[in-house]
């Protein structure tokens, strides 16, 4: 049982560049979600899914996309790297109920990716 | 107004010290409030739920004041470990983060 799995660790691109970050989770969760931290700040959700074939934008989804195709993967896209888009990224999974908002849901992170756009 | 306000700190502290710091949110229909902690370019790892009634969790306390809206965390006999920066997380059928509570608990 891994958890939550986010590839790569670390990445530098270029102005204009493209590039998807992995993450998978093997613990059947319904809800996936990316979140990207600035230095000194809290979380910002950018995309979320409740679901397979379901996604949703969340705080700063300007930039990015995801997909969901299948339970365990949610990958993130960046089309057009831009310098505002260097941050720390985190993949999160959870399992949500289907009452309004589980008093037990508890997010599992993945360790994270360190993206630097130049 | 932000969802989720946290005093960043730092705070720091000895070792053997109680440390305790507040989270106030701004929704009133937040359902379910956790702590957690995430060292330094790591991964937010949960340290604890909080109860309407308060909880322990060994040398942690957290409360919760619907009226006030705001929870709190106390960290007693604070150990070198407990540096960190604690994130305060709110739940109104989306998850509100805090930008944390710096803890730097020295020797």
């Amino acid at each position: 049982n891994a958890g939550v799995t986010q590839t790569p660790k670390f990445r530098i691109l270029k102005i204009g560049q493209s590039m998807t970050l992995q993450c998978a989770q093997d613990m059947n969760h319904n809800y996936m979600y990316w979140y990207r931290q600035d230095p000194g700040m809290g979380l910002k959700l950018i995309y979320y899914s409740v679901g397979a074939g379901i996604t949703d934008k969340g705080e700063v989804p300007n930039g990015y996309n995801v997909s969901r195709s299948t339970t365990e993967d949610f990958p993130l896209r960046l089309e057009l790297a831009a310098p505002s888009q260097t941050s720390v990224y985190f993949c999160a999974s959870s399992y949500r109920g289907t009452e309004y908002a589980s008093t037990n849901e508890k997010l599992f992170f993945g360790s994270g990716t360190q993206l630097s756009v130049l | 107004r932000k969802e989720v306000e946290q005093d960043p700190g730092p705070f720091n502290v000895p070792e053997g010290a109680t440390v305790a710091f507040n989270c106030t949110y701004s929704n009133s229909a937040s359902q379910s409030f956790f702590w957690y902690r995430q060292d330094c370019r790591k991964e937010p790892k949960l340290l604890m739920s909080v109860y309407s009634s308060g909880n322990e969790d060994g040398r942690f306390t957290a409360q919760l004041n619907r009226a006030s809206q705001y929870i709190s965390l106390l960290i007693r006999d604070s150990k070198l470990s407990d540096s960190a920066t604690y994130l305060c997380v709110c739940n109104d059928y989306k998850l509100s983060f805090g930008a944390g509570t710096t803890v730097t608990v020295r020797a």
